[in-house]
């Protein structure tokens, strides 16, 4: 069992270009969640899909788009990056009527 | 608006002492309240609180909830420099399973 995995670790974009944060997880769990993670700021939850077929946007979404290709695995899309999304990104899942989240170790985003 | 507001932000205790880190809340439709442990990479779950009043221990960590008064506690015990670590506590709502997160408490152990 890898758990949550996420790719890349580390990514370093300049303004305006577009990338993909993936993520995926070997546990069968329904819901999935992306989350940045600032300074002194905590978690902040981007987007979640609480079920195959379902995304929702949480506290922070814009400027990010997700997709959730499969039960497995569940996308962060920035289409145009600005500085403002240089962050650490985290995804992290849930069984189903679970509350106890799993995270991947994350992503180290810059942006230029 | 739902917020979860951890206090105090840092801490700074010699190897031993005890702390009690502190977690208040306002959200709808309330859940569980969940405290994990972040070293510098992802975070781990230590506990989760759906009860008022029912104390969870782990060895010399315990935490307790107070559903009346919106908050929880997580004490920490004979502290070692291996507790050094940002401690954050979420709330998890009925509403599409949504987890709201706190700013974390950073609690350096020093020898």
């Amino acid at each position: 069992n890898a758990g949550v995995t996420q790719t890349p670790k580390f990514q370093v974009l300049k303004t305006g270009q577009s990338m993909t944060l993936q993520c995926a997880q070997d546990m069968n769990h329904n819901s999935m969640y992306w989350y940045r993670q600032d300074p002194g700021m905590g978690l902040r939850l981007i987007y979640y899909s609480a079920s195959e077929g379902t995304t929702d946007k949480g506290e922070v979404p814009n400027g990010y788009n997700v997709s959730r290709l499969n039960k497995r695995e569940f996308s962060l899309r920035l289409e145009s990056a600005a500085p403002s999304q240089t962050s650490v990104y985290f995804c992290a899942s849930t069984r189903p009527l679970g509350d106890t989240q799993y995270f991947g170790p994350g992503t180290r985003l810059t942006v230029l | 608006e739902d917020k979860v507001v951890q206090s105090p932000l840092s801490l700074v205790v010699h190897e031993g002492d005890t702390v009690t880190l502190n977690c208040s809340y306002e959200v709808t439709n309330f859940r569980s309240l969940l405290w994990y442990k972040q070293e510098k990479k992802a975070p781990t779950f230590l506990f989760m609180l759906t009860s008022s009043g029912i104390e969870k221990k782990s060895g010399r960590l315990s935490s307790i909830l107070d559903k009346k008064e919106l908050f929880s506690i997580l004490n920490i015990t004979a502290t070692q420099t291996g507790d050094s670590a940002v401690y954050l506590c979420a709330v998890g709502l009925n509403t599409g399973n949504q987890f709201y997160f706190g700013t974390g408490t950073s609690l350096t152990v020093i020898p």
